[in-house]
């Protein structure tokens, strides 16, 4: 069964608003993972946050970790259209694997 | 970057054949690749762990009979749906594994959509 639950399901915002999305997850990890998905595609790493970190940047990216609240946020800020995707919270704990969280749909409108 | 292959993109057959699907590294090697299972508007679902010259782990719940997974060298596995029928239509998506630390990244093949009739 999948470990994450996102939140929203589904984001529609207007070009060059910030867009937030959320992963929540239930065991230990030793990092948690953001991935994009154009329809139709293959998943592009976007960035990964270690358990011992806090807050991490890439470009426009903002990812934070809470692993006393199992929780993770990713800030997409200033949107572009090109950004209309779906963003998945990917999880690894000890055995390495990816455990991936239900995803949101992120739609940014021109 | 790291780049992953994945052929063929789109297959369509009918009830009852088998289908293979290639994945590929292009300019790494992968010790370990992953084959998932997407369904329309879902998340990707682990199916198997292939790991170079040892047999593939499965997750719970997937048919090793049915789903063959072989990883004959550090750059190619492949999975070979057998006997497949319309609920095995799917997006299958491999992925492959780069280092050895605990901050290693999978890097993922573009997908092949199989649609069984």
């Amino acid at each position: 069964s999948q470990q994450g639950e996102e939140d929203p399901q589904a984001l529609s915002i207007q070009e060059g608003e910030n867009a937030t999305m959320n992963c929540s997850y239930k065991t230990s990890i030793n990092n948690l993972q953001w991935y994009r998905q154009n329809s139709g595609r293959g998943l592009v790493h976007l960035i990964l946050i270690r358990s011992n970190e806090r807050e991490k940047h890439s470009g426009r990216l903002r990812v934070t970790l809470d692993t006393s609240k199992k929780s993770s946020s990713l800030l997409i800020t200033a949107s572009r259209a090109a950004d209309t995707a779906s963003y998945f919270c990917a999880t690894s704990g000890s055995a390495r694997q990816l455990t991936f969280g239900s995803g949101t749909q992120l739609t940014v409108l021109p | 970057g790291a780049v992953v292959s994945q052929h063929p993109s789109r297959v369509i057959c009918k009830s009852g054949t088998s289908v293979k699907i290639e994945c590929r590294s292009l300019d790494f090697q992968a010790t370990t690749m992953f084959w998932y299972r997407q369904f329309p508007k879902q998340s990707l679902m682990l199916m198997a762990t292939s790991n170079e010259g040892s047999k593939a782990t499965y997750e719970q719940g997937v048919e090793k009979d049915k789903f063959l997974i072989n990883h004959a060298s550090l750059t190619l596995s492949t999975l070979t749906v057998t006997s497949a029928h319309p609920e095995d239509s799917s997006f299958y998506i491999c992925s492959a594994r780069v280092g050895r630390a605990y901050t290693d990244t999978q890097y993922f093949g573009p997908g092949t959509r199989l649609t069984v009739l």
